[in-house]
């Protein structure tokens, strides 16, 4: 069964920095484009970020761009995001999720996310 | 950038009953880049439907997805107690704002 576990989410200050991780299992990791998606509370769907097989291609939402880096270990079958400068309205649950995409893209299994709090 | 509206906001209907939610793109798209997610209060989105009509594993016959252009819909042809959630289009990077089911 596919498993994707996300961790590292809690309370930053604003200006403040954070690393999530999604841990990877029941699939052959390496062989699949991973993604990130927040969701603020109460509010919709928002993709963040997404990185190729190979880690080659790398894509990110203009909202977190130059803020939010999205890196993955094959190794250790892991996806992350290092999130910097963070505000209140990063406030939200971040999901880790497979994505399928050739020429268009949807997300096959998500995890069951993190929440981070931006807050003084 | 495609901007993705969903319609109405809430839909509240009784078991049994058919519920029809509309994706509507902002210029038109190719059709199989649409998909449909569902989201359960407290649980993390499930994917429905990707191609525009393609069902995704283990997802029931009730579910159906149609349409093209600019016009999308997902229909649940007989309404479950556990139908209710929040549906959400997507095309490419782009969410809609979602519709919320409810079963009364």
């Amino acid at each position: 069964e596919v498993e994707l576990v996300e961790s590292g989410g809690g309370l930053v200050q604003p200006g403040g920095s954070l690393r999530l991780s999604c841990a990877g299992s029941g699939f052959t990791f390496r062989n699949f484009s991973l993604t990130w998606v927040r969701q603020a509370p109460g509010k919709g769907l928002e993709w963040l970020a997404y990185i190729s097989r190979d880690s080659n291609t790398i894509y990110y939402a203009d909202s977190v761009k130059g803020r939010f880096t999205i890196s993955r270990d094959n190794g250790k079958n892991s996806l992350y995001l290092q999130m910097n400068s963070l505000t209140a309205a990063d406030t939200a649950v971040f999901y880790c999720a497979r994505a399928l995409y050739s020429d268009y893209v949807y997300f096959d299994s998500w995890g069951q996310g993190t929440l981070v709090s931006v807050s003084s | 950038e495609i901007v993705l509206t969903q319609s109405p906001g809430t839909l509240s209907l009784s078991p049994g009953e058919r519920a029809t939610l509309s994706c509507r793109a902002s210029q038109s798209v190719i059709r199989y880049y649409l998909v449909w997610y569902q989201q359960k209060p407290g649980q993390a989105p499930r994917l429905l439907i990707y191609g525009a009509s393609t069902r995704a594993t283990g997802i029931p016959d009730r579910f159906s997805g149609s349409g093209s252009g600019t016009d999308f819909t997902l229909t649940i042809s007989r309404l479950e107690p556990e139908d209710s959630a929040v549906y959400y289009c997507q095309h490419s990077w782009t969410f809609g704002q979602g519709t919320k089911v409810e079963i009364k």
